[in-house]
């Protein structure tokens, strides 16, 4: 079984710019969680996406989205790019079926620099 | 807001046992105790979860505390690649219910773990 894989590893770019970061999930997990975790911080929860549909956001603004395909796979877009939007970015899959006994399973994030 | 209370950090002697507390007085019956550890630039790593009762798995051990406010982990016998953020998270059970609670993991500042040889 393959673990969560995210792409790509580092990028660079300018503020106002879009950007498209993606995730693989490991195989059969039905749940996809993003995460920002600026520097010094713990991981901030950005929004979950549960067989394919938003299922919770936390405090990000509209420019933050995704989509979650039937491969597993998963995509965070971030629009109109801020300098405070530099961080690292984690995905972190899991097979949801109620309780709170699925662990979360993180990939190893992607570095996002906004000049 | 996180809702648990760890020291910002912690050395510990390599072969030692490392206890890591955390202080979780708000938690409610339907909430789990998580932790995880994030290795510098690397994604977060489950270590371990319980609700009431002590769990134990090859990495560590889980303490909870018999009014569930507070819980150690306790890595029995550290080692130099052990030297990691700690995360102790409490967390709402996900529901399937379309709007329920996405179960996800609010995390805090952690415990900087040093392991020194």
């Amino acid at each position: 079984e393959t673990g969560v894989t995210q792409s790509p590893t580092h990028l660079i770019k300018t503020r106002g710019q879009q950007v498209t970061l993606r995730c693989s999930s490991q195989s059969g997990h039905n749940t996809v969680s993003w995460y920002q975790q600026a520097l010094g911080q713990g991981p901030q929860f950005i929004f979950q996406y549960y067989r394919e549909e938003e299922n919770g956001r936390g405090n990000f603004p509209p420019r933050f989205s995704g989509l979650q395909f039937p491969n597993y796979s998963s995509e965070l877009n971030v629009n109109a790019l801020e300098l405070d939007d530099s961080a690292l970015y984690l995905c972190a899959s899991s097979f949801s079926r109620g309780g709170a006994r699925d662990e979360q399973f993180f990939g190893p994030g992607t570095r996002l620099t906004v000049l | 807001d996180a809702k648990t209370t760890q020291p910002p950090s912690m050395d510990c002697a390599e072969g030692r046992a490392a206890n890591l507390p955390c202080n979780h007085s708000t938690i409610s019956g339907n909430e789990y105790v998580y932790w995880y550890r994030q290795i510098h630039s690397q994604g977060p790593q489950y270590i371990i979860h319980g609700l009431k009762n002590n769990e134990t798995n090859e990495m560590a051990s889980l303490i909870i505390t018999e009014d569930r406010k507070s819980s150690t982990l306790i890595l029995p016998h550290a080692t130099l690649r052990d030297t990691a953020v700690y995360y102790c998270i409490v967390r709402v059970a996900f529901s399937m219910l379309r709007g329920g609670s996405q179960g996800n993991l609010i995390f805090g500042k952690g415990t900087k773990l040093s392991v020194k040889p």
